[in-house]
């Protein structure tokens, strides 16, 4: 079983408001990431973390800004929300060894109205 | 970067049948290759996966194929039951993960 959270599940915003999308592991991964996945399914990194103070962004340019500042928390921020934002976000965390197994989180699904 | 194409996008079966989904990936150094499986409401959870050693690995029901030299990848389910429809993502890896863009499979009673 997978120790990893996302909060909220489900989050309906007005235009141009700030949200935090937070995400929590227990499991002591070094690496984690945050996905876009859009209605066809198709998943899409936009940002990653090797560890503390690491933040990298992804293969798909997003607006939204990511923190690293305790190994177990990799929070993502909108500053100003907009329906083109409306998705499902999932993050992700893995050992940092070399390739293992990712562990997701189960979404927050993101509509901005 | 890395560009993994997976097809079908959508495959229905009937049951007892057996599922086939194949993927191609770009970039030979590539080294890692998982197997996600997703269900309605959830997040990816990885089925089974291989590494660029080893040329086929069976877990149960499923199995998984790697022709490194054609640079594509193959992810088999026999005896497919109702509970193995999902969508299915093929991924690979150097370094971080590039996705497929995965098949929704349905199994058919």
């Amino acid at each position: 079983e997978a120790d990893i959270y996302q909060t909220p599940r489900y989050l309906v915003i007005g235009t141009g408001k700030k949200i935090t999308l937070e995400c929590s592991q227990t499991m002591g991964h070094d690496k984690m990431y945050w996905y876009q996945q859009d209605p066809g399914m198709e998943l899409h990194l936009i940002h990653y973390s090797y560890g503390v103070n690491s933040t990298e962004k992804g293969d798909l340019s997003s607006e939204s800004t990511v923190s690293r500042i305790r190994t177990e928390h990799f929070p993502l921020t909108l500053e100003s929300a907009r329906p083109s934002h409306t998705s499902q976000y999932l993050c992700a965390s893995s050992r940092g060894t070399a390739n293992t197994e990712a562990f997701f989180g189960q979404g927050t699904r993101l509509t901005v109205v | 970067g890395e560009n993994v194409e997976q097809h079908p996008s959508t495959l229905s079966v009937q049951e007892g049948d057996s599922a086939v989904i194949k993927c191609t990936y770009s970039d030979s150094a590539s080294n890692y290759f998982p197997w996600y499986k997703q269900e309605l409401g959830k997040g990816p959870q990885l089925i089974i996966d291989i590494r660029s050693n080893v040329g086929e690995k069976k877990d149960q029901r499923i199995a998984v194929t790697l022709n490194k030299t054609a640079k594509h990848f193959s992810l088999h389910i026999t005896e497919t039951q109702p509970e193995d429809s999902a969508v299915y993502f093929c991924a690979a890896s150097l370094y971080k993960l590039s996705f497929g863009a995965g098949t929704t499979v349905t199994v058919r009673a």
